[in-house]
């Protein structure tokens, strides 16, 4: 599965600065789905978005962290101000619309973005 | 909401060992059921899944899994372990229907290692 691709795939940045981590789906998908890894603590869902709408955000932080997909580009994950606890992996998955006859239920899984805040 | 329980952290077996992991979840309406594998520094792999039918799945690399549905469990099995599925491995849940369908909630990952 070489389909999903994050970058950067390493991001440092120092307490107080912005991390932006892409995210472009599989050709053909139209959901993408954000979980972050933090060691001893599996993967944690933060949200799942459609091109131009949030479906779910129940795993966001309420500050700091926000998320696009939009019309056209990958999508993003922003980090704002970000402190040494954001310090993790961050996954993308993406799938086709849940439900129709392409959807086989996977997701497909990026190599994921691992950041670090000094 | 639904979450998932993998019973041990981290698991280390020799190799020719059956292995067996287990996982529940919380949810009494109808879920699809999955485990997946991370390789060492790769992404994650789906090994198996369920949506209905058969309650034993047989998926890649010779693994398998049962769904019990009174139980709440879907415990991973493989009768002979070999050095490569070293890894981490992932159960998941997701319900079906609902707006937030497609979403996968996932448990805390059991971390097997597998001596030569």
């Amino acid at each position: 599965n070489a389909g999903v691709m994050q970058n950067p795939r390493h991001l440092v940045r120092r307490r107080g600065q912005e991390a932006r981590l892409r995210c472009s789906p599989m050709k053909g998908h139209s959901h993408v789905y954000w979980y972050r890894q933090l060691p001893e603590e599996g993967l944690k869902f933060m949200v799942y978005l459609q091109k131009e709408n949030i479906i779910d955000e129940s795993g966001m932080p309420k500050e700091r962290f926000s998320a696009e997909f939009p019309k056209e580009g990958p999508s993003i994950l922003r980090i704002q101000q970000v402190v040494r606890g954001d310090s993790a992996a961050y996954f993308c998955a993406s799938s086709p619309s849940p439900g129709q006859a392409s959807d086989t239920g996977e997701l497909f899984f990026g190599e994921g973005s691992r950041l670090t805040v000094l | 909401a639904q979450s998932v329980s993998q019973h041990n952290h981290h698991v280390i077996l020799s190799e020719a060992a059956s292995l067996e992991l287990g996982c529940n979840y919380s949810y009494g309406g109808t879920v699809n059921l999955f485990w997946y594998v991370q390789y060492p520094g790769q992404h994650l792999q789906l090994l198996l899944k369920y949506f209905s039918g058969d309650p034993l799945v047989k998926g890649i690399k010779g693994f398998e899994a049962e769904f019990i549905k009174s139980k709440f469990s879907f415990n991973l099995r493989k009768p002979s372990v070999q050095w490569s599925d070293t890894a981490e491995y992932f159960c998941a849940v997701r319900r079906a229907g609902g707006t937030s369908y497609g979403k996968l909630t996932f448990g805390q990952g059991t971390i097997l290692t597998v001596h030569p």
